[in-house]
């Protein structure tokens, strides 16, 4: 079935600095992909998404690109803030695609 | 922004009780999950439901387990005889489609589950 490889944490940065989180994929055919946030004390929220190949998904200056020459879809923010800290998970679709599989989750912390 | 409500946020039960676990999903949406993140491992898929029906379920939701959707707005996680081992945070969510075919699903705050 359907499965993610995440790149394992925790990664600690200082405030404006760049941030890659790996993500790669295992699956039938071309998926959907996302990206979830879990602040602390809070639940999944949903970061963004791309749903075919060279699709970029972004949303509050993260960036993904859906590259299947690679099976990769990884997270990348340009200046991160104290925030963003928080853990950070890539999923997709697995089963009949009626649930989504999780990566293990990157723990963030951004530091002033 | 329309979002998903779980309550009650945290419950404590004694091993070998009943506990229901209440969700109000996004009313729109037609398709409604819960999954299941124990203490510091990966968020795992319990069970998909739609048209008041299972649609799937994994391994973990044995006979213990059971979904219901009583009124049209709540979707609910029974756990019988509960264990030491169902202690986790249980999350719902809810999306307006498959999510093979793109659409997100969202989900609530979660309820930590504590069996004692």
């Amino acid at each position: 079935g359907n499965s993610v490889t995440q790149m394992e944490g925790p990664v600690t940065l200082s405030e404006e600095a760049f941030l890659t989180i790996n993500c790669t994929y295992t699956a039938t055919g071309y998926p959907s992909l996302f990206w979830y946030v879990q602040y602390p004390g809070e639940g999944l929220q949903l970061l963004l998404k791309a749903t075919k190949a060279d699709d970029k998904g972004s949303n509050k200056g993260f960036e993904a690109t859906y590259r299947k020459e690679t099976t990769s879809f990884h997270l990348e923010k340009g200046s991160v803030q104290v925030s963003d800290s928080a853990v950070y998970f890539c999923a997709l679709p697995s089963g009949s695609a009626r649930q989504l599989t999780f990566g293990s989750g990157t723990q963030l912390t951004v530091l002033p | 922004e329309p979002e998903v409500t779980q309550t009650p946020s945290h419950q404590v039960t004694q091993m070998g009780q009943e506990v229901i676990l209440r969700c109000v999903p996004i009313s729109n949406h037609l398709y409604f999950y819960w999954y299941r993140q124990i203490l510091g491992q990966k968020v795992e898929f319990l069970v998909s439901f739609y048209n008041n029906e299972i649609s799937e379920k994994s391994e973990i939701f044995d006979d213990q387990f059971s979904v219901e959707r009583p009124d049209g707005s709540n979707f609910t996680l029974k756990i019988r005889s509960t264990k030491l081992e169902d202690s986790a945070m249980y999350f719902c969510a809810s999306s307006l489609g498959w999510t093979g075919q793109g659409q997100p699903q969202h989900f609530g705050d979660g309820t930590r589950l504590s069996i004692l």
